[in-house]
């Protein structure tokens, strides 16, 4: 059973202009989510989140943005730069509660052409 | 601090051989867990520990695969036997409680 669902596999934009990534989740105890960025032959690494108890947080060219009655968060890059070409991961976690299991999206590919 | 640091980052193996994949989180950090990279489940969570302790082990696919952490330093993940399919990247990550969490780099298992 896939708690956190990422249904687009692929995303192409051309630079400058605006990636929205977007990730859906099943359980409405998570409390916390985050987006990872994954470079092949490396490990993801975090990029930004947000708690349940807001519904956007925003740091430099990323804005998250969580909707808690549609179980539905988005990633917002803008302007998106060819450096930002990665697979994206969105996760949700149970931080404050039961122990912090992080669960894991399928992934996005994102590629910004020049 | 020098990250996740997992090892070896490539391993290939015959079937039905014992693989083992080993993980330093972090110092400091109370969480581990094991993540599988596959196509179709993305990173699928095996395993994770508080403290030491196997809190969820749900997401470990067969009784092949076991895992360990014998202290606060050092966790394994052994497969045995090991079977074609059992072919992915496995990552280790760890954090502090309510933190984000920090990934190694990977170790990636090709069993022919």
């Amino acid at each position: 059973d896939q708690q956190v669902k990422q249904n687009s596999p692929s995303l192409s934009v051309q630079e400058g202009r605006i990636s929205i990534l977007n990730c859906d989740y099943t359980n409405s105890m998570f409390d916390y989510f985050l987006w990872y960025k994954k470079y092949p032959a490396e490990g993801p690494t975090f990029l930004i989140s947000i708690s349940s108890i807001k519904d956007k947080n925003e740091d430099g060219r990323f804005t998250v943005f969580l909707n808690k009655s549609a179980k539905h968060l988005s990633l917002h890059i803008v302007p998106s730069q060819p450096g930002d070409s990665a697979v994206y991961f969105c996760a949700a976690s149970l931080f404050y509660n039961q122990g912090g299991k992080l669960i894991f999206g399928q992934g996005t590919e994102l590629s910004v052409k020049p | 601090d020098a990250g996740v640091i997992q090892s070896p980052r490539h391993e290939v193996t015959e079937m039905g051989q014992e693989v083992t994949l080993r993980c330093k989180p972090i110092s400091g950090h109370d969480y581990l867990f094991w993540y599988r990279q596959t196509m179709m489940r993305g990173l699928e969570l095996l395993i994770y520990f508080n403290n030491n302790v196997p809190i969820d082990d749900s997401g470990m696919p067969e009784d092949r695969f076991s895992a360990k952490m014998p202290n606060a330093s050092f966790s394994t993940l052994k497969i045995q036997p090991s079977e074609p399919r059992d072919s992915a990247v496995y990552f280790c990550a760890s954090r502090r409680r309510a933190t984000e969490a920090f990934f190694g780099q990977g170790t990636r298992l090709t069993v022919v």
